[in-house]
């Protein structure tokens, strides 16, 4: 089956910095999206990407999907970016969503 | 507008026993998906079903099953808990439509212990 790798696996950044976190997946896919689980659980939409780029506020994502990599920008970074960062694919209209094993933010005041 | 909502928020069972957890997908979605997140890990794949039907299944146990209501609303049940179904289950919701697209919008979850 089709693997999704995140890098770093952690990561911990000072308020206001950048940080750049990668997905890598090993075969085409027709979905892509990212997440951020909060410390509660709960899965928050960032973006829904399968190919080009999308901004949203400080966070933005690109998508190379003929080099299947994936990239989310986090921009002047909070201590509430904190958390779980998901990148999940899905391959030939399967429905299933794969999850990488995620990138674990901590941003310090 | 609501979200997906899923319930019970936590759920303390013994292993043997039987489970029904529940979700409602956002207004207008017709897709439901169920996912089983272990701690530390990423979301596993449990179902998903569209318009009443199951589209996809997971590498589960056939103790893992789900059916979908005339209402698009949800039910995942889980009999003959063991340890190991200790986890949070969540419900993933989406509009799909005309042009399969398929971005999944997700609940809360709800946690389960199996002591």
């Amino acid at each position: 089956g089709i693997q999704v790798e995140q890098s770093p696996p952690d990561l911990i950044l000072q308020e206001g910095a950048n940080s750049t976190l990668r997905c890598n997946f090993s075969d085409s896919v027709n979905n892509l999206q990212w997440f951020h689980q909060n410390p509660w659980g709960q899965l928050i939409n960032l973006f829904y990407i399968p190919s080009g780029t999308k901004q949203n506020g400080r966070l933005s994502a690109t998508t190379v999907a003929t080099e299947r990599y994936s990239l989310l920008y986090i921009s002047s970074s909070q201590t509430t970016d904190s958390g779980v960062y998901f990148c999940a694919v899905e391959k030939d209209s399967s429905y299933k969503l794969i999850f990488g094993s995620g990138t674990r933010l901590l941003v310090r005041p | 507008d609501a979200g997906v909502t899923q319930s019970p928020t936590h759920l303390i069972k013994t292993r043997g026993q039987h489970v029904t957890l529940r979700c409602s997908p956002i207004s207008g979605h017709k897709s439901v998906s169920w996912y089983q997140q272990v701690l530390g890990q990423g979301p596993q794949f449990i179902f998903q079903y569209y318009e009443k039907e199951e589209r996809g299944r997971g590498n589960f146990p056939d103790r893992f099953s789900a059916r979908q209501f005339p209402n698009y609303s949800s039910e995942l049940n889980v009999n003959a808990l063991l340890l190991g179904d200790s986890a949070l289950y969540l419900c993933a919701s989406s509009f799909l439509g005309v042009y399969r697209r398929n971005e999944q919008f997700f609940g809360p979850g709800t946690r389960l212990t199996v002591l």
